[in-house]
């Protein structure tokens, strides 16, 4: 199975235009997560979702919207990019609160 | 607010020697914590995870975690290094509808 996928890979996006960031799961998780990485900070927790129809706010989720139409899909929005907003992100997902989260293999995003 | 703390940044290790990364939580009720690692450019992948029960937790690739109350600690162990073991290191623990990870340690193995 595919586990979790994202796209894109990687991107660069001139500062101030929108990107969705896809994220698509196949283990029929609850669950889904979308994080950044940066250096010396770990991952911070954007926006979560615990069941379809349902979302809630992280720690940074400021410049950033989500959105859960359906089981599978959990995509993440930039509005209007800025350069802070360079990190890696990934998704991840879960059967449920206490276990263990899948991750996906990331999207590098370079705001410019 | 439940928090982690992971307090090297980077440690290198020979291959075949021990390791022990080090993890510290705070948490007010008893923790559900997790390690993960990931290899450069990869996405996290978990090691293993501590809910309830035995405090010796073993996990995936010969790593093993031990969770001491009394020290507000969950570190994570492997008796002998390999060079595929190099790689970034995340302990979490579990908060409100989300994880709550520390840091990361990156793990640099040495011939």
């Amino acid at each position: 199975t595919a586990g979790i996928t994202q796209a894109p890979t990687s991107q660069i996006l001139a500062a101030g235009r929108s990107m969705t960031l896809r994220c698509t799961q196949d283990m029929r998780h609850n669950a889904m997560y979308w994080y950044r990485q940066d250096l010396g900070l770990g991952l911070r927790l954007i926006h979560y979702s615990n069941t379809a129809g349902t979302t809630g706010k992280g720690e940074v989720p400021d410049g950033y919207s989500v959105s859960r139409a359906n089981t599978d899909d959990f995509p993440l929005t930039l509005a209007s990019a800025v350069p802070s907003q360079t990190s890696v992100y990934f998704c991840a997902s879960s059967s449920g609160l206490d276990n263990e989260q899948f991750f996906g293999p990331g999207t590098r995003l370079t705001v410019l | 607010a439940q928090s982690v703390t992971q307090p090297d940044i980077h440690i290198t290790v020979s291959e075949g020697a021990s390791l022990e990364l080090r993890c510290n939580y705070s948490y007010g009720a008893t923790p559900y914590l997790f390690w993960y690692v990931q290899s450069p450019g990869q996405g996290l992948q978990l090691l293993l995870k501590y809910f309830s029960g035995d405090t010796l937790v073993q996990g995936i690739k010969g790593f093993e975690a031990e969770f001491k109350r009394s020290q507000s600690s969950f570190n994570l162990r492997k008796p002998s290094v390999h060079w595929s073991d190099a790689a970034e290191y995340f302990c979490a623990v579990r908060g409100f509808q989300k994880l709550v990870f520390g840091t990361g340690t990156r793990l640099l193995v040495s011939p």
